[in-house]
């Protein structure tokens, strides 16, 4: 199966930063790649798909780049509704599956 | 408005067995591949199973492979997960997930079913 690791798992940070999320493959996985944010006690929501395509109805500051093997989900100005954690999924393969999360929470 | 609403969730013994179901509505249900996907407390996302539009292939995480059954019923738009021989490590909360078409990204969520194996 295809190994997803993010880094790093917890990241501090303040209303208005930049910030940067990666996610490595452990073989290439082209851009097959989608990012999930989730909110304490509800169920994730698709923020981008084939790696740098913004879904419907997420705001702009979100953005995904990156091919093969290493992937970035960038915020560019963190709001307060952005504290959560991130996942990246694989769906290169018939057996998708997960990094283990990235928790953004607040500085 | 696509909606997933799954039931069946509860306590079982370890060993035991039981049914998720998944009611879907809003979109044309027979047209799209299908995904369970679950979460034990505290922990991240595991990917469990998926079938595609027509029923005919499913694949399953080595985890549950032998043990977990999807299938669907697209007469009744309604996805399932039969589970048999639970383990402690199977409970979770379980989201049905609906694919981006067939193979891509998983665009929604039900808002998911708890599954506790306790003895």
């Amino acid at each position: 199966d295809i190994q997803m690791t993010q880094s790093p798992s917890t990241l501090s940070a303040s209303v208005g930063d930049r910030v940067t999320i990666t996610c490595r493959a452990s073989q290439s996985i082209s851009s097959w790649l989608a990012w999930y944010q989730q909110k304490s006690g509800k169920a994730p929501k698709l923020l981008i798909y084939k790696a740098s395509s913004l879904e419907s109805g997420v705001p702009l500051r979100f953005s995904g780049s990156g091919s093969g093997t290493e992937f970035t989900l960038t915020i560019s100005s963190l709001q307060p509704d952005d504290f959560a954690v991130y996942y990246c999924q694989q769906y290169n393969s018939y057996i998708r599956t997960f990094g283990q999360g990235t928790k953004v929470e607040i500085k | 408005e696509v909606q997933l609403v799954e039931s069946g969730g509860g306590l079982v013994q370890p060993g035991g067995s039981l049914r998720l179901s998944c009611a879907a509505s809003g979109f044309t249900f027979s047209a799209y591949w299908m995904h369970w996907v679950r979460q034990a407390p505290g922990k991240g996302l595991n990917w469990v199973s998926r079938i595609n539009s027509g029923g005919s292939e499913a694949i399953y995480a080595d985890s549950v492979k032998g043990r977990f059954t999807i299938s669907r019923d697209n007469a009744k738009n309604t996805l399932y997960l039969q589970m048999n021989s639970l383990r402690a490590e199977d409970t979770a909360v379980y989201y049905c997930v609906r694919d981006q078409g067939s193979g891509l990204s998983l665009n929604y969520w039900g808002q998911g079913t708890l599954v506790i194996v306790s003895s």
